[in-house]
């Protein structure tokens, strides 16, 4: 029984480039949430979605940020034109309904920036 | 928005001793509250959590216990062993579903 699976596990961009991050939720899992952690702290949300729907994307920049979770294949966190400060480790987790449910989490992707 | 603050922020404790860690959050709106264990490099590990119709419950040797009124709930670990080093992080859900993340706590277990 997969957990929840996030690749890559490591990414390195240039300034100005951008980041693509995959996560497929666990089997029967329909809820996918994204986090950031940056070194020394604790995760911060920034964007929770089912199929084809953002439910809450109140922790997402305003600008260069993007997320989606298409009908079929992976949720998918998009960051253009990224910027030193983009450096961080970018959480997946995935739930089984909506009140209440367990959050399990994938193992990350380290995205660095050059 | 919610404010989730936990003490202490780093503990040392001697193996077989107890450690106990606490998170206050502010939302009254709260209504499930986890704990995740966090290995350098790794990702958060679902550990125990709590709903708000309970107190207290418990797995082996690792409980929780909830206020609801006084808002604060309380990770405790008895006969730590060295592999219980890691950084623990309270979680609150408040009703939009979203995890609020504590700073998180950084036990080491002295063999």
């Amino acid at each position: 029984n997969a957990g929840v699976m996030q690749n890559p596990r490591h990414l390195v961009r240039r300034r100005g480039q951008e980041a693509r991050l995959r996560c497929s939720p666990m089997k029967g899992h329909s809820h996918v949430y994204w986090y950031r952690q940056l070194p020394e702290e604790g995760l911060k949300f920034m964007v929770y979605l089912q199929k084809e729907n953002i439910i809450d994307e109140s922790g997402m920049p305003k600008e260069r940020f993007s997320a989606e979770f298409p009908k079929e294949g992976p949720s998918i966190l998009r960051i253009q034109q990224v910027v030193r400060g983009d450096s961080a480790a970018y959480f997946c987790a995935s739930s089984r309904g909506q009140f209440n449910q367990p959050q399990h989490f994938g193992d990350g992707t380290r995205l660095s920036i050059l | 928005g919610e404010n989730v603050e936990q003490h202490p922020s780093t503990l040392s404790v001697q193996e077989g001793d107890s450690a106990v860690i606490k998170c206050t959050y502010s939302d009254s709106a709260s209504n499930y509250f986890p704990w995740y264990k966090q290995e350098l490099g790794k990702r958060p590990q679902l550990i125990i959590d709590i709903r708000s119709n309970v107190g207290e419950k418990k797995d082996q040797r690792i409980a929780v216990t909830l206020n609801k009124t006084a808002k604060h709930f309380s990770l405790h670990i008895t006969e730590t062993q060295p592999e219980d080093s890691a950084v623990y992080f309270c979680a609150p859900n408040n009703a939009g579903n979203m995890l609020t993340f504590g700073g998180g706590t950084r036990l080491m277990v002295k063999p």
